[in-house]
């Protein structure tokens, strides 16, 4: 358990669908991240919160869109995904935006695009 | 063009045998992380070097970071089945907010 947790693990969903994955610390952090994870890849940053503003979008496309409504939680609203979405996406949080900040991260969310 | 290359890439070998992962780049790094990530689960930190030429212990893992600070290695000494799982080297870049992962190390370790 770090105290990063995300929902739900596992997710299939169609070309059409709308999906939110979620994401929620309980570590008192300030900066939070989303990362996909793809076979055969690095690990990828997709965007960084750090007191609830957006400070980084790493070119991702307008299908995904994050929300970070306060410190603790953070979505990411998907719609109109292609298969080449499926992945591993990953949430972390950190006390800081320092790049020797210890991330820590969630479990993932599965996500299958069929 | 990949800023962190790990080798080797996938890695199974005996309960007991020891082993070195590398961390290569051209790049020179502010600091280096080493993850861990097991299935189904995401990477827990291992060790963060900073200082070129560092060497960190954690139990049976030797962390070592370059003296030009641009590469890395972990070694493991008599490996255990718990050992299993994905390790991932990350650098951070002085004037870059990112930090830049490698693409991991799949290391099984048979009883």
């Amino acid at each position: 358990e770090t105290g990063v947790t995300q929902t739900p693990r596992h997710l299939v969903m169609g070309m059409t669908n709308k999906k939110s994955l979620k994401c929620e610390q309980h570590l008192g952090h300030n900066a939070m991240y989303w990362y996909k994870q793809s076979a055969k890849k690095p690990l990828e940053l997709m965007f960084v919160y750090n007191f609830k503003e957006q400070t980084e979008n790493n070119s991702v496309p307008s299908r995904f869109s994050p929300e970070c409504p306060n410190s603790s939680h953070l979505f990411l609203h998907l719609h109109t995904l292609q298969p080449e979405d499926s992945a591993l996406y990953l949430c972390a949080s950190s006390q800081g935006q320092a790049l020797n900040t210890e991330a820590f991260f969630g479990q993932g969310t599965r996500l299958t695009v069929v | 063009t990949q800023l962190l290359e790990q080798s080797p890439q996938f890695l199974s070998i005996q309960e007991g045998e020891n082993l070195t992962v590398y961390c290569n780049s051209s790049s020179v790094f502010s600091s280096l992380q080493w993850y861990r990530q097991e299935p189904g689960e995401g990477p827990v930190l291992l060790v963060t070097v900073v200082t070129g030429g560092e060497v960190k212990k954690l139990k049976r893992l030797t962390f070592q970071f370059g003296d030009a600070r641009k590469d890395s290695s972990l070694h493991i000494t008599a490996a255990q089945p718990g050992d299993t799982g994905l390790y991932l080297c990350a650098g951070a870049q002085g004037g870059s907010e990112k930090l830049v992962f490698g693409k991991g190390m799949k290391l099984t370790v048979n009883p």
